[in-house]
């Protein structure tokens, strides 16, 4: 069946433009999470949900960033006014709510801010 | 606080076995997996372990845990130049479902 899908896959942006990043997870799948790759580095929690409800925003960098939910399907991480430091693999991944909650990952989204 | 290291990076021969180690700080994670990245490919799970348990094998990746040392390794049997990969070592530390905790990665070079 269908992965988790990203768009768009690559997205070059100006330094204080907002920009929308999307994630389409695998259908039937309860939990969505959104991570942060920098280079050289594994990825890193920012924020996931649960259904449509969001249960932890504890990795989102600073108010410019907030991600939504509000179908419990597709779901839309924004980052505010972008600076240099954004620049970075964002990834997606969904699981189903039994063990052992593994989670698959989508092909990420390269957003470079210049 | 939670931490996951690995080394950063592994050279094999092909048809050689490659192990990967991990260890994490966190004794109470639940289950502790391995992702497989290939250059612009997203992560690739490959296989899982959970805490009670010391090993699982899959074909030919062996994953032993453990838990008093809190180390983690993949071992990959009989190598090939497709293999060649980052490896991620990731824990997850709550029970349900909720975020992993991943290490930097590991680079395997398979060489022919």
């Amino acid at each position: 069946g269908a992965g988790v899908s990203q768009s768009p896959r690559y997205k070059v942006t100006k330094r204080g433009q907002d920009v929308a990043l999307r994630c389409d997870p695998i259908s039937g799948h309860v939990s969505l999470y959104w991570y942060r790759q920098a280079l050289g580095q594994g990825p890193e929690f920012l924020t996931y949900f649960n259904y449509e409800a969001q249960q932890d925003k504890s990795g989102l960098p600073n108010d410019r960033f907030s991600a939504e939910r509000p179908e419990g399907s597709i779901s839309t991480l924004t980052i505010q006014r972008t600076e240099q430091r954004d620049s970075a693999m964002y990834r997606c991944a969904s699981s189903l709510a039994t063990d052992p909650y593994e989670q698959y990952f989508g092909p990420g989204t390269r957003l470079t801010v210049t | 606080g939670e931490d996951v290291e690995q080394s950063l990076f592994l050279s094999v021969r092909e048809g050689d076995s490659s192990v990967i180690n991990c260890t994490y700080t966190d004794s109470s994670s639940t289950y502790l997996y391995w992702y497989k990245q290939e250059p612009g490919a997203g992560l690739q799970l490959l296989t899982y372990i959970f805490s009670n348990m010391d090993m699982k094998q899959d074909q030919r990746l062996t994953v032993l845990l453990n838990k008093k040392d809190k180390h983690l390794s993949l071992r990959i049997a009989d190598t090939q130049t497709g293999d060649s990969a980052i490896y991620f070592c990731a824990e997850r530390i709550f029970s349900g479902n909720t975020p992993l905790v991943f290490g930097k990665g590991t680079r395997l070079s398979v060489i022919a």
